[in-house]
């Protein structure tokens, strides 16, 4: 059983530009959650995508976007980089229903120059 | 809308102490709460997950309990090693919806040889 991994692990953008991050969803889970995590802070949440439809969106501007493929992993859209988009970006996989338990990629670490 | 506070924000202790790490949130109508450890600018390992019908896991030297109506979760851990030293973050699932996931801000542990 693969775990969640996400690509890159780093990336160094300059204001204004666009940035598309991955994930893959570990084997059997159908959901796919997308988090902020500044520096010493708790993760934020963005979004989650379900069977390919969003259905729980955070605080976030429109500019966050996000897919969800048929094989559940994911891509995480952000349009008009700004400084403070720099963060550390986690994917979440879970099965909804059941237990909903959360099991996170190693993240991308995003720098906005 | 939900908030989740982790006190203390940072713990410093000698190796082979027991210690706890406390967790608080405002809405009591939760579905789980989860426990992780974060090590510098890395993902999430999930530690230790509770429903909302329980009242305690354990796995190994961690023990994590659960009281809704009051809550508080706390999170102990038996005998600190040095390889304990990391940031433990708790996360609360909403029941409804599609479930939204609050983190707090997270307890950095230093465990001291």
């Amino acid at each position: 059983e693969t775990g969640v991994t996400q690509s890159p692990t780093h990336l160094i953008k300059t204001r204004g530009q666009q940035v598309t991050l991955r994930c893959s969803s570990q084997s059997g889970h159908n959901t796919v959650s997308w988090y902020q995590q500044a520096l010493g802070q708790g993760p934020q949440f963005i979004f989650q995508y379900y069977r390919e439809e969003e259905n729980g969106r955070g605080n976030f501007p429109p500019r966050f976007s996000g897919l969800q493929f048929p094989n559940y992993s994911s891509e995480l859209n952000v349009n008009a980089l700004e400084l403070d988009d720099s963060a550390l970006y986690l994917c979440a996989s879970s099965q909804q229903g059941g237990y909903n338990e959360q099991f996170f990629g190693p993240g991308t670490r995003l720098t906005v120059l | 809308k939900q908030e989740v506070t982790q006190i203390p924000a940072a713990l410093s202790v000698p190796e082979g102490e027991n210690l706890v790490l406390n967790c608080s949130f405002t809405d009591s109508a939760i579905y789980n709460l989860q426990w992780f450890r974060q090590d510098p600018g890395k993902g999430l390992t999930s530690l230790l997950l509770i429903q909302s019908s329980q009242r305690e896991q354990t796995s190994g030297r961690l023990n994590a309990s659960l009281d809704k109506s009051s809550g508080r979760s706390t999170l102990y851990i038996a005998a600190s090693q040095p390889g304990d030293s990391a940031t433990y973050l708790c996360a609360v699932r909403k029941t409804g919806g599609y479930q939204k996931v609050t983190f707090g801000t997270g307890t950095k542990l230093q465990v001291i040889p």
